[in-house]
């Protein structure tokens, strides 16, 4: 199984400029979730999905957006990218919620600039 | 709001030396707890979690963490550490009753152990 796969790996981006970061499981969880990587601040969460078609708001959700069309995919959009998104992004995903353990992408490091 | 905390952001240890790194959290009812660890350059693995019953519980590698409940608190421990376990150690908490679908994480103790 190829697990939690997050695309891209790395990401410049110029300020005001979007774009999507890619999250796929291949292991039919109903959770899905983003959280944002800083040092000393640890991880926290932006958005988060029970189901397809149902997401909800984490911690930090201001300046991105997500859907959930599928059990499989949940894309993470920067709507107007920011120096203060300047991050490494995780995706995360469990088989019974947050009572299940997460499995995590390998992260996408975005810099804005 | 739930917060959990981690007091060591970073500890250094020689090889063989114990390691307790501290957690607490500030909600009183029913949680699960987690500690996670993010190996140099990889992604976030659970290395051990607890629901419910034994407070000493035991993870990969050798770890294990004790539930105080009455001190709110989830330290893992390991009595000897290798080189390898240099890492990130995230601990990680769900309120059950009324918390909704989220899990809060702690900011992390990077522990640093050398030869």
């Amino acid at each position: 199984n190829a697990g939690v796969t997050q695309t891209p790996k790395f990401q410049v981006l110029k300020t005001g400029q979007s774009m999507t970061l890619q999250c796929a499981q291949d292991m039919n969880h109903e959770y899905m979730s983003w959280y944002r990587q800083d040092p000393g601040m640890g991880l926290r969460l932006i958005h988060y999905s029970v189901g397809a078609g149902i997401t909800d708001q984490g911690e930090v959700p201001n300046g991105y957006n997500v859907s959930r069309s599928t059990t499989e995919d949940f894309p993470l959009r920067l709507l107007s990218a920011a120096p203060s998104q300047t991050s490494v992004y995780f995706c995360a995903s469990s088989y019974g919620g947050l009572s299940s353990p997460l499995h995590f992408g390998n992260g996408t490091r975005l810099t804005v600039t | 709001a739930q917060s959990v905390s981690q007091h060591n952001h970073h500890v250094i240890l020689s090889e063989a030396a114990s390691l307790e790194l501290g957690c607490n959290y500030s909600y009183g009812g029913t949680v699960n707890l987690f500690w996670y660890v993010q190996y140099p350059g990889q992604h976030l693995q659970l290395l051990l979690k607890y629901f419910s019953g034994d407070p000493l519980v035991k993870g990969i590698k050798g770890f294990e963490a004790e539930f105080i409940k009455s001190k709110f608190s989830f330290n893992l421990r390991k009595p000897s550490v290798q080189w390898s376990d240099t890492a990130e150690y995230f601990c990680a908490v769900i309120i059950l009753t009324g918390g909704g679908n989220k899990l809060t994480f702690g900011t992390g103790t990077q522990l640093k152990v050398e030869l």
